[in-house]
């Protein structure tokens, strides 16, 4: 079945310093692929996705790359802000599952001043 | 514009009551829609989804059931809730449009059983 696997920190970084949040696959056909964004006591907000090989999700400064080769949809920023402290989901959702929605079981970011 | 209506956004119940939390889609047709449950911790547990009225499929066996009554409608569903039932619901729906897969999540419910 499907499956996502992605860094579980937690990660703590200092205001402005690059994120890198690892995301990894396994999918039957051709999944899309999101990142969600939980903040404190709220529900999930969808931050990006993509939904074909070598596109590329952005919003608010983050982006991601869809890499069919290496099965990868890692998470990027370039500088960090104490406002993006929360836990990050990275998901998919496939054809070949029947559209189940496949989470990774997320990454707590905090983010110092 | 699609939303996704959750409610009641907290809740509080005694070991032994029933449960039951909705979740409404405005705006689409025929989604797919799935309860998921995050307890300790941050981890997201799907707990059922459906593709159509009257499709449930179950993915961790316990004491909560879940119906589709109507194409936008899911329902939740316990007899008797435990002290482990405590946790944050959490309803999705995705849909297939354009050949782009979208999915968004409600605000959830947090339930504590005591």
């Amino acid at each position: 079945g499907d499956s996502v696997t992605q860094m579980e920190g937690p990660v703590t970084l200092s205001e402005e310093a690059f994120l890198t949040i690892n995301c990894t696959y396994t999918a039957t056909g051709y999944p899309s692929l999101f990142w969600y964004v939980q903040y404190p006591g709220e529900g999930l907000q969808l931050l990006l996705k993509a939904t074909k090989a070598d596109d590329k999700g952005s919003n608010k400064g983050f982006e991601a790359t869809y890499r069919k080769e290496t099965t990868s949809f890692h998470l990027e920023k370039g500088s960090v802000q104490v406002s993006d402290s929360a836990v990050y989901f990275c998901a998919l959702i496939s054809g070949g599952s029947n559209y189940k929605l496949t989470f990774g079981k997320g990454t707590l970011l905090t983010v110092n001043p | 514009s699609q939303t996704i209506h959750q409610w009641p956004a907290t809740l509080v119940q005694p070991v032994g009551s029933p449960l039951s939390l909705e979740c409404t889609v405005e705006g689409t047709s025929n989604p797919n829609l799935y309860w998921y449950r995050q307890a300790a911790g941050r981890g997201l547990q799907l707990l059922f989804y459906s593709v159509g009225i009257g499709q449930i499929s179950s993915e961790v066996p316990q004491n909560l059931s879940a119906s589709r009554p109507q194409d936008r409608q899911f329902i939740l569903s316990s007899k008797k809730l435990l002290l482990s039932d405590s946790g944050f619901y959490l309803c999705a729906w995705s849909k297939l449009r354009q050949g782009v897969t979208e999915a968004f999540f409600g605000q959830g419910t947090r339930l504590t059983v005591v």
